[in-house]
């Protein structure tokens, strides 16, 4: 069975500092993946997702992710963190070919941004 | 308006009782989803429907039903509430591309 790991659960950084959070998954062949921001009070908003190709993959609100097979990781960066990327982050992954009724969902990264 | 309106926004209830969460869209999407999310544990898969005819269980479907009254309509129903179907409740939609991608903005459930 598939499974994703976000390690971290909390993570807090300055506002204008770098940011990276960590996905680790397992599957037995290389999956569709995903990263999902929650805001307060508000449901996923999709940021980006890799189904083949560049192994680095551009997103919405100056997101990017790295896919690294060797390591089974899905890392989502951005250079420089706003407050307003305060939120709660996801990891998903899908069977390839079958990517919407079948996502896993890490247990999630919430952010904070000190000012 | 909200492409994903979900109603009621929160719920408190007693054990044993029948409730109805409703998820209505104005995406034109075909497929509709219900996903449970508990702290820690992310959200999992309850049903999902790929058109008005199409009802497929989830990771987690015991103790829940669906019904897809059309196209825009998708609810979710607890026939006997117990006490650990305590969470937030979402409703998402997708196109053709498969991942969900609009969600609501959810339900918060305490059953007492």
């Amino acid at each position: 069975a598939q499974s994703v790991t976000q390690p971290d659960i909390h993570i807090t950084v300055s506002e204008g500092a770098s940011l990276e959070l960590r996905c680790n998954y397992s599957y037995g062949a290389t999956p569709y993946l995903f990263w999902y921001v929650q805001s307060p009070g508000q449901g996923l908003q999709l940021l980006l997702k890799y189904f083949s190709g560049d192994t680095l993959v551009q997103g919405i609100k100056g997101f990017e992710a790295e896919f690294k097979r060797s390591q089974s990781s899905f890392n989502l960066r951005k250079p420089s963190v706003h407050w307003s990327d305060a939120a709660e982050y996801f990891c998903a992954v899908a069977p390839p070919n079958n990517a919407g009724n079948m996502l896993t969902f890490g247990g999630g990264t919430r952010l904070m941004v000190k000012p | 308006d909200a492409d994903v309106t979900q109603t009621p926004r929160n719920r408190i209830t007693k054990t044993g009782k029948r409730i109805m969460l409703e998820c209505s869209q104005t995406k034109g999407h075909d497929r509709m989803y219900w996903y449970r999310q508990d702290p820690g544990l992310g959200l999992r898969l309850i049903y999902y429907s790929f058109d008005v005819k199409d009802i497929n269980k989830g990771e987690i479907s015991d103790g829940y039903s669906v019904s897809r009254q059309a196209q825009a309509k998708f609810s979710l129903s607890l026939e006997s509430a117990i006490p650990n179907q305590t969470a937030l409740y979402f409703c998402a939609t997708s196109d053709f591309s498969g991942q969900p991608q609009h969600f609501g903005d959810g339900t918060r459930l305490s059953i007492l």
